[in-house]
């Protein structure tokens, strides 16, 4: 198994442009996130889903926006690219039986700067 | 609100010099306790999850301990590849988000 795997590693973009950063996993986990991390500050959620077609908004959504049509992937997408979007951006999944915790498994995440 | 912090912010230690991290938690209930170890320019690497207080959890030279209001991840003669940061994260009841902390970097020189 790969896990979770991420696309591109690395990424600059323009103010303004737009751009997918990819997610797949092959671990058949129902529930996908989407994290930031900047630096001195802890990872935060921009999205999840529970499972194909579903998704909800974590605690920074602003700027972007996210699709689930797989179990397998969970592209982020960036509209409007903006210097606040300089991060890097981590993809987790985890298998999704409500009634438990349960461990998120990170991807090796895209490293994006916004000029 | 579900707050999460870590100290230090930054340790150095020599090979083999034993010292503890701290992760203490606000939170409405406590689902899970998650410690990850992050590698420069990687993502986070899954060490270890604590359900309740009293419980402890051991890796090689990790152990992680809870109690009601506070994690420790203890670190037994520790080794250069032992140098990462290390993450701590929180799922609140009710909810499979995870909380995070800011982290502790640490560096363990020969």
């Amino acid at each position: 198994n790969a896990g979770v795997t991420q696309t591109p590693k690395f990424r600059i973009l323009k103010i303004g442009q737009s751009m997918t950063l990819q997610c797949t996993q092959d671990m058949n986990h129902n529930y996908m996130y989407w994290y930031r991390q900047d630096p001195g500050m802890g990872l935060k959620l921009i999205y999840y889903s529970v499972g194909a077609g579903i998704t909800d908004k974590g605690e920074v959504p602003n700027g972007y926006n996210v699709s689930r049509s797989t179990t397998e992937d969970f592209p982020l997408r960036l509209e409007l690219a903006a210097p606040s979007q300089t991060s890097v951006y981590f993809c987790a999944s985890s298998l999704g039986t409500s009634d438990i915790q349960e461990t998120q498994y990170f991807g090796p995440g895209t490293r994006l700067l916004v000029l | 609100e579900d707050q999460v912090t870590q100290s230090p912010e930054a340790l150095r230690l020599q090979e083999g010099e034993s010292s503890s991290l701290n992760c203490s938690y606000t939170v409405s209930g406590l689902r899970g306790l998650f410690w990850y170890r992050q590698d420069p320019g990687k993502g986070p690497e899954f060490l270890f999850t604590l359900y309740s207080a009293g419980e402890e959890k051991e890796k090689e030279r990790l152990k992680a301990t809870l109690t009601k209001k506070e994690s420790f991840l203890h670190i037994t003669a520790p080794k250069p590849e032992d140098s990462a940061t290390y993450l701590c994260a929180v799922q609140v009841t009710g909810f499979q988000k995870l909380v995070f902390g800011t982290g502790t970097r640490l560096l363990v020189s020969p």
